[in-house]
């Protein structure tokens, strides 16, 4: 079958880095997408990754590992509205997104 | 209208009633999907169309149907709702193929009682 895992919930500090890890099964793999979605919000886009390496856009970086079928968003100089979940996605042989529970992301003073 | 917009917003719903969410897209995208949220389960996919005329079961498709008559329009109905139907429902279209990220409505809150 077809899974993703990732934490329910991490706790990090204002001004600190976090990292939510992610992995997948998948019926053939076309990608991994990173979303952001804050409380009563809808989801919106973070990051795709589909070759091993980092992507790093600003705060935020990606992190694929195609052989461990493993990825990480990486937050870095964490700020308080960054407090939201985020959710891992792969996309599959037939360009069907799917999608992890989410990691609820707090961020403590 | 710019990108993706569900209606309503939220709605209270009389089990056995018959219900319509909509969602309109004005990004030309040939893919457009239904998703319910619960909490602890994620988004899960109830039903997908990969272009105009056709469309797909999803995961959690029992008790749901969709049709897609035109590019921008792409209704889902509960024929009888019933209470296990509670959830918050998010609309997404996106160009299909790889690396093409998903848009997300706002999404309908819809409470069956």
């Amino acid at each position: 079958g077809q899974n993703i895992d990732q934490p329910t919930e991490m706790t990090a500090t204002e001004g600190a880095i976090v990292q939510i890890n992610c992995t997948y099964q998948t019926s053939g793999f076309n990608g991994l997408f990173w979303y952001q979605q804050h409380a009563g919000e809808a989801p919106t886009f973070l990051s795709y990754n589909v070759l091993d390496g980092l992507e790093e856009k600003g705060r935020f970086s990606s992190f694929l590992s195609r052989s461990k079928g493993y990825s990480y968003l990486l937050l870095k100089e964490l700020q308080m509205k960054d407090s939201a979940s985020y959710l891992c996605a792969a996309l599959d042989s037939n360009y069907q997104l799917i999608w992890g529970a989410g990691t609820k992301l707090i961020i403590k003073p | 209208i710019a990108g993706i917009t569900q209606a309503p917003t939220s709605q209270i719903l009389a089990a056995g009633r018959r219900m319509t969410l909509r969602c309109t897209q004005d990004m030309r995208h040939n893919a457009m999907y239904w998703y319910r949220q619960d909490l602890g389960l994620g988004l899960r996919l109830i039903h997908y169309s990969n272009t105009a005329g056709t469309t797909g079961k999803g995961e959690v498709p029992d008790g749901y149907s969709v049709s897609r008559a035109n590019t921008d329009d792409f209704p889902l109905t509960l024929a009888s709702a019933v209470p296990s139907q509670t959830s918050v429902y998010f609309c997404a279209s996106s160009a299909r193929g790889e690396g093409t990220e998903a848009f997300f409505g706002q999404g309908t809150r819809l409470t069956v009682v």
